[in-house]
């Protein structure tokens, strides 16, 4: 079955960084395309980024443009975040998310990790 | 704020039906796809429609989508106390190339 398993959220100061990965498995990784979608405490579902299969294509959100970077490998199955410059409000639990595409464009999200928490304080 | 527009909450007594609306714009809602997550308490989100009224394998057909121009609606029959969660619609915005969702709708059965 497929399983997405996040881990590497953790207590970071302000400024500081981080890399979280995901570890897939159940399926051919390398045939999907994978997003990162955040949730602060008590708040929404945020997408953050979205990376293609062959890793040719990523996107990212206003909010961490230029600060993260999302990456995978397909022989290892691995999908990671690198952030950097956090701030208070990257607090939040990071999930990631196994996406379908139309055409190349993110389409759903079929299948989800139970998320692992960053948070930014002093 | 979030791109889509959700209602903050809805609710309805145990066995009913109840809808809750999506709104978007043309960027987004226009060529593109709405999918639609619930997230129980505590729990990570999952995929409840896709590509607008789709139903995943294991969802039950109490559970429905549809869209028309920019806006959208899920719709919920027979309720449930377990129903009880967040509910989120989402889609691609082709003119700022990323993803949105809606700000969430919880639903309270009473």
């Amino acid at each position: 079955q497929v399983q997405l398993v996040e881990s590497g959220g953790d207590l970071v100061k302000p400024g500081g960084s981080l890399r979280v990965s995901c570890a897939a498995s159940g399926f051919t990784f390398r045939d999907y395309y994978m997003s990162w979608i955040r949730q602060a405490p008590g708040k929404g579902l945020e997408w953050i980024s979205y990376i293609s299969s062959t890793s040719r294509y990523t996107y990212y959100a206003d909010s961490v443009k230029g600060r993260f970077t999302i990456s995978r490998d397909n022989a290892r199955n691995s999908l990671s975040l690198q952030m950097s410059s956090l701030r208070a409000e990257d607090t939040a639990v990071y999930y990631c998310a196994r996406a379908q595409n139309d055409y190349g464009l993110m389409d759903y999200f079929d299948y989800w990790g139970q998320g692992t928490l960053v948070t930014v304080s002093s | 704020q979030s791109v889509l527009t959700q209602p903050p909450s809805v609710s309805a007594a145990s066995g009913q039906k109840v809808t809750i609306s999506c709104s978007g714009i043309s960027s987004n809602f226009g060529n593109n796809y709405v999918s639609w997550y619930q997230q129980l308490p505590g729990t990570a989100p999952r995929l409840l429609i896709y590509d607008n009224y789709k139903r995943p394998s294991g969802i039950p057909d109490r559970f429905s989508g549809s869209k028309s121009g920019t806006s959208a609606t899920l719709g919920i029959t027979g309720l449930q106390t377990g129903d009880e969660a967040d509910y989120y619609c989402a889609a691609w915005d082709t003119r700022l190339s990323i993803g949105v969702f809606g700000g969430g709708t919880k639903l309270t059965v009473l």
